[in-house]
């Protein structure tokens, strides 16, 4: 089992459109998590730190769910510009906060 | 430009070659971390350090590779007789080390294996 595991999509939709993301981690150890997104043959940028409470940017809100194990990301109002590649991201403290990634799911938004 | 910067951006090499790729942080960043990136694939963790101590390897990591941060600054990566399978994006990041901060990127170092 991986650690990270993300659907792969393509998740294909239009302007304007709602989407979500979700994740799993295999870890109960985990301690941070983020979203990064990546573009083609770039590379990954913080999106967002993900928190318990759950917290939003903008059109962005991420949700954690410790019990379950499982972290989700939700786009609202989606532009041309949120196309790329969504990374799950989870770390554990006793390994130096290294980055453990998902596959990433690819989203592109269509006028 | 104070973000992570990685040289080269691209390299062409033949099989049974060294290569070596070099990693400069932001500044004052206490960890450095290097990862590998196959196509369809998130990156996955090599090594990091914290100032110039190498403190964990990835089993990924086989004897052909080294890395260092002599100064605690900028960090080398060296791949010897190169394989093709070492063909990837090679990213390095840093952060201030501690507490779950995110770590942030550089534009990556592409190689290719002929």
């Amino acid at each position: 089992r991986k650690e990270v595991e993300q659907d792969p999509g393509p998740f294909n939709v239009p302007e304007g459109a709602t989407v979500a993301f979700n994740c799993t981690y295999s870890n109960s150890a985990s301690q941070s998590f983020f979203w990064y997104r990546q573009d083609c043959r770039k590379e990954p940028k913080l999106l967002m730190s993900v928190y318990s409470s759950g917290n939003e940017d903008g059109r962005f809100t991420a949700q954690l769910n410790r019990a379950s194990q499982y972290i989700s990301l939700l786009i609202r109002d989606s532009k041309l510009s949120d196309s790329a590649t969504y990374l799950c991201v989870v770390t554990l403290k006793s390994s130096g906060d290294k980055l453990t990634f998902g596959t990433g799911t690819r989203l592109a938004v269509r006028p | 430009d104070t973000g992570v910067s990685q040289d080269p951006r691209h390299k062409i090499t033949k099989r049974g070659q060294n290569v070596t790729f070099r990693c400069d942080p932001i500044s004052e960043h206490n960890r450095l971390y290097w990862y590998r990136q196959t196509l369809g694939q998130g990156p996955e963790f090599l090594t990091y350090f914290q100032n110039e101590a190498q403190l964990e390897k990835s089993r990924l990591l086989s004897d052909r590779f080294s890395a260092e941060r002599p100064k605690g600054s900028f960090s080398t990566l060296e791949i010897q007789r190169t394989e093709q399978g070492d063909s990837a994006m090679y990213l390095c990041a840093s952060s201030p080390g501690g507490g779950g901060q995110p770590q942030h990127f550089g534009d990556g170092t592409r190689l290719s294996i002929l």
